[in-house]
């Protein structure tokens, strides 16, 4: 079935740094969700996208679906000692399957 | 307040010692899931519910059962746990489908011995 591969597995950065994360699909995609868990917490939704091409932001944080739905990234800009954690990408496999992607852990030195 | 609520958060026990582990939501959501996270792993879906008596399997169900007799709950059950299903487990719930935001409880740290 549809797999989602995400990179990199980890990012460490100086606070005030960019961060991104990918994640790439072999198949188009229907829609694409972000979701962010903190240390010792749970998955907590940030987006959906649906468009081809969309981008849509939330303050330092920027999500772009790529033009062919194949792809999407997250990008933090000059980040901040709260932005500590993992953050997942999710789609739809099937029927209504939700499958994950591996994460992407971003630690930050203060 | 709208939340997803997992009994219990912790559980130390033994192989072949029947558990189940409670998910309860209070929104009115149809879909519910189960998940699995292990390092390098992330969150792996173990079966998951469209609604009332409706339940699928995930990309990783053996060694699970799950049942859906009630809009708001959706129990995990380990007939026979073994050591490799120590993991965290998590229960999420959304409106619709699975093309919803989904909503996750706090998680339920397993061990089996």
């Amino acid at each position: 079935g549809q797999q989602v591969m995400q990179i990199p597995q980890y990012q460490h950065v100086q606070e005030g740094e960019d961060f991104t994360t990918y994640c790439n699909s072999s198949t188009t995609l229907s829609n694409i969700q972000w979701y962010k868990q903190r240390p010792g917490g749970h998955p907590v939704f940030l987006i959906q996208l649906v468009k081809s091409g969309e981008v849509k932001k939330q303050k330092r944080l920027t999500f772009q679906f790529g033009e062919a739905k194949k792809n999407s990234s997250l990008h933090i800009t000059a980040t901040q000692t709260t932005d500590v954690g993992t953050y997942f990408c999710a789609i739809i496999q099937g029927a209504q399957k939700l499958v994950f992607g591996q994460g992407t852990r971003l630690t930050i030195n203060p | 307040e709208a939340q997803v609520t997992q009994n219990p958060r912790y559980l130390i026990t033994v192989t072949g010692k029947k558990l189940t582990v409670t998910c309860s939501q209070n929104m009115n959501h149809e879909y519910m899931s189960w998940y699995r996270q292990d390092p390098g792993l992330g969150l792996r879906q173990i079966y998951y519910s469209m609604n009332v008596e409706v339940t699928d399997k995930g990309d990783v169900p053996e060694g699970y059962k799950v049942s859906r007799k009630e809009k708001r709950n959706f129990p995990l059950i380990l007939e026979s746990p073994s050591p490799n299903q120590t993991s965290l487990y998590f229960c999420a719930s959304s409106f619709g489908r699975s093309n919803q935001p989904q909503h996750f409880g706090d998680g339920t740290r397993l061990s089996i011995l």
